[in-house]
């Protein structure tokens, strides 16, 4: 059981716009900047969205990422067939003293 | 370019130690916050261990605080991982990641990732 709350699959066709969903808590995205990270098959992680809505160079502004309370998104807009992955939203949880992720959202392109 | 090269995975017994390394280049080490955070086969991202670019801030994953000790040598522009008493469950491949503030190591900020280690642990 993951310490942030992600939905386990999402979908969508090409071009279309899709949300994934994290939920935490008041000693984690209440109180500390989300991240999100998108791994696609058989490769590490990459930094997708950081300090809760920034994009690092090179990742297209179709991602774009908020956060209210203890809630964040990420919203990918234009959706393309490479943008079949896993997504992971994490952050920094003062209770635990250390990082949490959500399991993950495996986004399929129909 | 900014690379990260972890090696000595490997498949040890349980209860067996291990040593992983992570060799930096492309920025300056020695300013930047590490992190280790680990994958086991078929599922999710889980953190490990933090440690501050001076080494005054360490932090650990309840899961293996008390064996597992993170490390860095500034010098060499190395991370390390020392694994002690390990588990089926520490089974996994292990990725070392930069902080991607130079300042706050408080925070799941990963960023870039290496290509990972895979640690299997079994009889």
């Amino acid at each position: 059981q993951s310490v942030l709350t992600q939905p386990p699959s999402a979908s969508g066709t090409p071009g279309q716009r899709v949300t994934i969903s994290c939920s935490g808590s008041s000693s984690n995205l209440g109180s500390n900047y989300v991240y999100w990270y998108q791994q696609l098959p058989g490769t590490a992680p990459k930094l997708l969205i950081y300090k809760n809505n920034q994009r690092p160079s090179g990742v297209p502004d179709r991602f774009s990422g908020s956060k209210s309370g203890t809630s964040a998104s990420l919203a990918i807009s234009g959706l393309r067939s490479d943008d079949e992955a896993v997504y992971y939203c994490a952050a920094w949880d003062v209770s635990l003293s250390g990082a949490v992720f959500g399991g993950g959202t495996k986004l399929t392109v129909l | 370019e900014v690379q990260l090269v972890e090696s000595g995975g490997g498949l040890v017994k349980p209860g067996e130690s291990l040593r992983l390394s992570c060799a930096a280049s492309g920025f300056t080490f020695s300013t930047y916050n590490m992190n280790w955070v680990r994958q086991a086969p078929g599922k999710g991202l889980e953190w490990v261990s933090s440690i501050s670019h001076s080494t005054n801030y360490i932090y650990y994953a309840d899961s293996v605080k008390g064996r597992f000790t993170i490390s860095r040598d500034n010098a060499k522009n190395s991370l390390s991982l020392q694994m002690n008493s390990l588990r089926a469950e520490d089974t996994a491949v292990y990725y070392c990641a930069r902080g991607g503030d130079a300042v706050v190591v408080a925070q799941a900020w990963f960023d870039p990732w290496g290509q990972g280690t895979l640690v299997t642990v079994s009889s």
